[in-house]
């Protein structure tokens, strides 16, 4: 969707290396999603944002959520080839009841 | 494991042939999404339904149709089917009716082939 774009569109990082993977949306968020993708499977839930500046953590996947620039941003640290796959934001917009992802971020591991 | 089930897993079929998608959401969940992923389109919203009635509507073809029955699996319908339909369809549920502000739990998907 150009409502919400995702980047880059691929990442190849060294296993161990830390990396950032960006949402920015062209409207005012109200809620914001990451999923990670395995190719072929379904999407799995990590993290939902909702208020400026918050900031959640799991495993060592870290997401934070900029109301103001109206993006967030996913932060692996410590990269593992389980983190493997392709990382999908979706946002929601008040003014419908549906979800608007974004392209999809490829993310590869290198060993 | 979601607890969202798809099936068939796999649907090969020729162009202007009908099929079916079913869906079983997670238990007490009362919405269903479905949506289509195709490497061109990306992740695309379908329809939603929230307790046997239509919530949402999104890109979904008129040849394309879909229900909530009163157990609350779904079923997407698609018809008249072109080489371009085909694609990865999951379906997704969450508690309540509204989308944002909930999390959705998706499927595995079935993926679909049109020859």
């Amino acid at each position: 969707s150009q409502e919400l774009e995702q980047s880059p569109q691929s990442l190849i990082v060294q296993e161990g290396k830390n990396l950032t993977i960006n949402c920015t949306s062209s409207k005012t968020l109200y809620g914001l999603y990451w999923y990670k993708q395995k190719y072929g499977e379904g999407l799995i839930f990590l993290m939902m944002l909702q208020k400026g500046g918050e900031e959640k953590s799991h495993e060592k996947i870290t997401a934070k959520l900029d109301e103001k620039k109206q993006q967030s941003s996913l932060h692996i640290t410590a990269s593992q080839p389980s983190h493997a796959g392709i990382y999908l934001c979706g946002i929601g917009m008040d003014s419908n009841y549906q979800l608007i992802w974004g392209a999809g971020t490829k993310l590869i591991i290198k060993p | 494991d979601s607890g969202v089930t798809q099936t068939p897993k796999h649907l090969i079929t020729a162009t202007g042939q009908r099929v079916t998608l079913r869906c079983s959401p997670r238990s007490g969940d009362l919405s269903v999404y479905w949506y289509q992923q195709s490497l061109d389109q990306g992740l695309q919203f379908l329809i939603q339904y929230y307790n046997g009635e239509e919530r949402a509507k999104g890109n979904i073809l008129e040849r394309f149709s879909a229900q909530q029955f009163p157990d609350l699996h779904s079923e997407l319908n698609l018809s008249s089917l072109e080489l371009g339909d085909s694609a990865l369809y999951f379906c997704a549920s969450s508690v309540g009716g509204y989308s944002t502000g909930e999390t959705q739990y998706f499927g595995p998907g079935t993926r679909l082939l049109v020859l």
